[in-house]
């Protein structure tokens, strides 16, 4: 049950496409169609970005996409706004029906 | 509106015990599995435990098994944590948050509540 590793900061100028790698193992991510990604802004709850790998929940912007290779997640978001400044956590189902939580990304617009 | 309350948190010292609470309103409660995540204080989130809909199955973390308990009671749409043995690491905010109806992500989540152990 270790953590999902993820990078600790990813930055790009607005406008740009940044992407998110979330990389766990056999037995989570490699396993499963149920990684979701989860954005937080300070002092404030987790919000539902995606989900099943690349389903947007209703209201999310198309700006956030999800994809999967093998043991590692893709969160990518294209056209970054100042808004879009904050962490970012991947979440994996895994074996035994526990679920694991990447590390954390701090998304930085420069 | 679906809504979660928590409450319970409190400032209790290494070796105590504490019962968290998280009160659901806004849908049907008896339909949903139920979790806790927790995230230390400046630090990432980690889930805990949760619950089938109807309190048959419940998974825990590894680093809190045989110390917590999870359990809920649909009548009142209310789900527990009963924490034992706790740690200086058990140290964080505490979120109820609900599965998606069928799927295996997080689609609502409380306001959480601060749990300190020292």
């Amino acid at each position: 049950q270790s953590a999902l590793t993820q990078p600790a900061s990813v930055s790009g100028s607005p406008g740009q496409s940044i992407t998110i790698s979330c990389t766990g193992s056999s037995g989570d991510v490699g396993s499963y169609k149920f990684v979701s990604w989860y954005q937080q802004h300070p002092g404030k709850v987790p919000k539902l970005l995606i989900y099943e790998v690349n389903k947007w929940p209703s209201g999310i912007s198309s700006r956030f996409s999800g994809s999967k290779s093998g043991n590692t997640a893709f969160l990518t978001i294209s056209g970054l706004q100042a808004e879009d400044e904050t962490d970012y956590y991947c979440c994996s189902y895994a074996v035994s029906g526990t679920y694991v939580f990447g590390s954390g990304t701090k998304v930085t617009v420069l | 509106e679906v809504q979660m309350v928590e409450s319970g948190g409190a400032l209790v010292q290494p070796g105590g015990s504490l019962r968290l609470s998280c009160e659901a309103s806004g849908f049907i409660f008896s339909n949903f599995w139920m979790n806790w995540v927790r995230q230390p204080p400046g630090k990432g989130l980690e889930w805990v435990a949760n619950i089938k809909s109807d309190g048959s199955e419940k998974y825990y973390v590894d680093s809190v098994k045989g110390r917590f308990t999870i359990s809920r009671d649909n009548t009142k749409k209310s789900l527990d944590l009963q924490m034992n043995s706790l740690r200086d690491e058990d140290t964080a905010v505490y979120y109820c948050a609900r599965e998606t109806y069928g799927g295996k992500d997080f689609d609502y989540w409380g306001q959480g509540t601060l749990v300190t152990v020292s």
